[in-house]
């Protein structure tokens, strides 16, 4: 079976850096996508990743390693408001994209 | 106008209950989804229409029926609904079927 697997929820500080990984085993592979989504709002998308390496956007980076089936998040100088669920999701080689469950991030002052 | 829009926000029914969940994208897609989202789980896939066509059922009982008059227009019209069903219910778009998806804020659906 299809299968995405993120940590359910992370706590970080303010200011800090936190990584948010995601590891996926999926027929196939089209790229890879975060998604941010803020508690009662849209997910909103956050970056595409389909060749290995780091893409960088601001604050925020994703990684992938296809060989590896492993993609990370990384948010750095945390902000309050970065508070909220991360999606990933993997396009498979029929171009469905498979969910993961989603990684709450709390942020503490 | 926002991009992806929703009506309505929060539904309450009771299982014998006929009501129907609109979406409305202003974006000028060619795709649009629905998607059922429960705590904890992932985002579960449930139609995909492409130029109004669906081309994607996923195994959805069918006392859930999709129906898309046009490119900008997607509803979910339900009828004797179950308890298990009270989720939020998600109205996504792209251009293509492989493309960025751009949702909407969702309907909170109750069913009692």
């Amino acid at each position: 079976g299809q299968n995405i697997d993120q940590p359910t929820e992370m706590t970080a500080t303010e200011g800090a850096i936190v990584q948010i990984n995601c590891t996926y085993q999926t027929s196939g592979f089209n790229g890879l996508f975060w998604y941010q989504q803020h508690a009662g709002e849209a997910p909103t998308f956050l970056s595409y990743n389909v060749l290995d390496g780091l893409e960088e956007k601001g604050r925020f980076s994703s990684f992938l390693s296809r060989s590896k089936g492993y993609s990370y998040l990384l948010l750095k100088e945390l902000q309050m408001k970065d508070s909220a669920s991360y999606l990933c999701a993997v396009l498979d080689s029929n171009y469905q994209l498979i969910w993961g469950a989603g990684t709450k991030l709390i942020i503490k002052p | 106008e926002t991009g992806v829009t929703q009506t309505p926000r929060h539904l309450v029914m009771g299982m014998t209950n006929k009501k129907s969940l609109k979406c409305e994208q202003h974006l000028g897609h060619n795709a649009m989804y629905w998607y059922k989202q429960s705590a904890k789980k992932p985002l579960e896939l449930m139609f995909v229409y492409n130029f109004k066509e669906q081309t994607e059922n996923n195994s959805v009982p069918s006392r859930f029926s999709p129906e898309c008059p046009n490119s900008s227009h997607l509803f979910l019209h339900l009828h004797t609904l179950q308890p298990e069903d009270s989720a939020l219910y998600l109205c996504a778009s792209s251009q293509e079927i492989t493309g960025e998806l751009f949702f909407g804020e969702g309907s909170r659906l109750t069913v009692l």
